[in-house]
């Protein structure tokens, strides 16, 4: 069964802090993995795919296949990084549904 | 580009009601997923619509129903409201495996 652990319901962190937001997974086969997140106020928004191997804000995550994990990192935490970070994966072959873990929210204090 | 919106924003609900939610789509994209994301929790699928059609369908009973219209909009319906159907329910939309847009959602509740 697909499933996306994220073991965290909340994360508090100071300024300048580092932050890892951890994320396994359980699927059988080659999922895409995702982190979406949203701010305060605001809709679900792609933060980013492990496909793309981009760093977007900062924040950078690696596909671990070994351990079925996608830990979300960033070396320097900032204010405006608070928010709730949702885990997700879907089917490579393109099917479009994804499947979220159930979120850890994110605080970073002054 | 307004992004995939949604109607209505909130609303209230009594048991047994039925309820129809609508999402357009973002501009050029073709496939519109709905999900259902209830207090503390991520977002589950619910079904998803492309080419006027159901296409993939999560673990939800047959009370929920869909459709899509030629202008790749979407409804969705959910009949005998229960109360725990009381959630927010969001509209995504995609084309062809590229980003996962989602709108802001409709929170229902059911009292």
């Amino acid at each position: 069964a697909q499933r996306v652990t994220q073991p965290e319901k909340l994360l508090s962190v100071f300024k300048g802090a580092p932050v890892e937001l951890k994320c396994n997974y359980s699927y059988s086969g080659s999922p895409e993995l995702f982190w979406y997140v949203q701010y305060s106020r605001q809709r679900l928004q792609l933060l980013l795919r492990h496909i793309s191997r981009e760093s977007i804000k900062g924040f950078t995550a690696d596909l671990n296949k070994g351990e079925t994990s996608f830990h979300l990192k960033k070396p320097f935490a900032q204010e405006e990084d608070s928010a709730m970070y949702y885990c997700a994966l879907s089917d490579q072959g393109g099917s479009e549904k994804l499947v979220f873990g159930k979120g850890t929210k994110l605080t970073v204090n002054p | 580009d307004a992004g995939v919106t949604q109607s209505p924003t909130h609303l209230i609900k009594t048991r047994g009601q039925q309820v129809t939610l609508r999402c357009s789509p973002k501009s050029g994209h073709d496939t519109v997923s709905w999900y259902q994301q209830a207090l503390g929790q991520g977002p589950q699928f619910i079904f998803q619509y492309y080419e006027e059609e159901e296409r993939q369908r999560g673990n939800f009973p047959d009370r929920f129903s869909g459709h899509q219209f030629p202008n790749y909009s979407s409804e969705l319906n959910v009949n005998a409201l229960l109360l725990g159907d009381s959630a927010l329910y969001l509209c995504a939309s995609t084309r062809s495996g590229n980003t996962i847009y989602f709108g802001e959602g409709s929170w229902l509740t059911v009292v």
